[in-house]
């Protein structure tokens, strides 16, 4: 079945350096990919997306690009900040009848000021 | 405000005392799911339904149940909890007519079971 492996955390950084997640996916088919993002005490909310492949996907100064010849979608950003602090989820989508977005287990981003 | 909303936030029970989380979206979605998270695990689906009465298993679906008897809601039942229930609870709605599949997230029920 699909799967997602993300790198494991916590990763640690201070304000302003540089931030790659990495994102692998195994799937059948062509999968759009995700990265949600948790900040403590809240629900994932959708933070971008890629739906096919040399997409790439930008939001807040964080971007991720569908690389389907590696089965990746590493997360980055130039220059993080402390309200980066959050929980990065990697996901593939399920775009038969059941919807189901298939998560990593997450990684977790701490920045210090 | 497009919202999905769940209750309760925050709940301790003890092994098989019937208990009940709602979800409730006022976006008119057709699709909506259940996941739970677990450490290291990331998100599993739970069940899911594609409209009012049509419901399905996901991933993970020993020990719940679900209705769908109104569009806006999509309520988690647990029969009979378990320590192994114990985990934190996600419902989300999908936003329909996107060649992409979107979901949105409510802010979770953090479920303990003694």
């Amino acid at each position: 079945g699909d799967s997602v492996t993300q790198m494991e955390g916590p990763v640690t950084l201070s304000e302003e350096a540089c931030l790659t997640i990495n994102c692998t996916y195994t799937a059948t088919g062509y999968p759009s990919l995700f990265w949600y993002v948790q900040y403590p005490g809240e629900g994932l909310q959708l933070l971008l997306k890629a739906t096919k492949a040399d997409d790439k996907g930008s939001n807040k100064g964080f971007e991720a690009t569908y690389r389907k010849e590696t089965t990746s979608f590493h997360l980055e950003k130039g220059s993080v900040q402390v309200s980066d602090s959050a929980v990065y989820f990697c996901a593939l989508s399920d775009d038969t009848g059941r919807r189901a977005l298939t998560f990593g287990s997450g990684t977790r981003l701490q920045v210090q000021p | 405000e497009a919202q999905v909303t769940q209750n309760p936030r925050y709940l301790i029970t003890v092994t098989g005392k019937k208990l009940t989380v709602t979800c409730s979206q006022n976006m008119n979605h057709e699709y909506m799911s259940w996941y739970r998270q677990d450490p290291g695990l990331g998100l599993r689906q739970i069940y899911y339904s594609m409209n009012v009465e049509v419901t399905d298993k996901g991933d993970v679906p020993e020990g719940y149940k679900v209705s769908r008897k109104e569009k806006r809601n999509f309520p988690l039942i647990l029969e009979s909890p378990s320590p192994n229930q114990t985990s934190l609870y996600f419902c989300a709605s999908r936003v329909p007519g996107l060649a992409y599949n979107e979901q949105f997230f409510g802010p979770g029920t953090r479920l303990t079971v003694l």
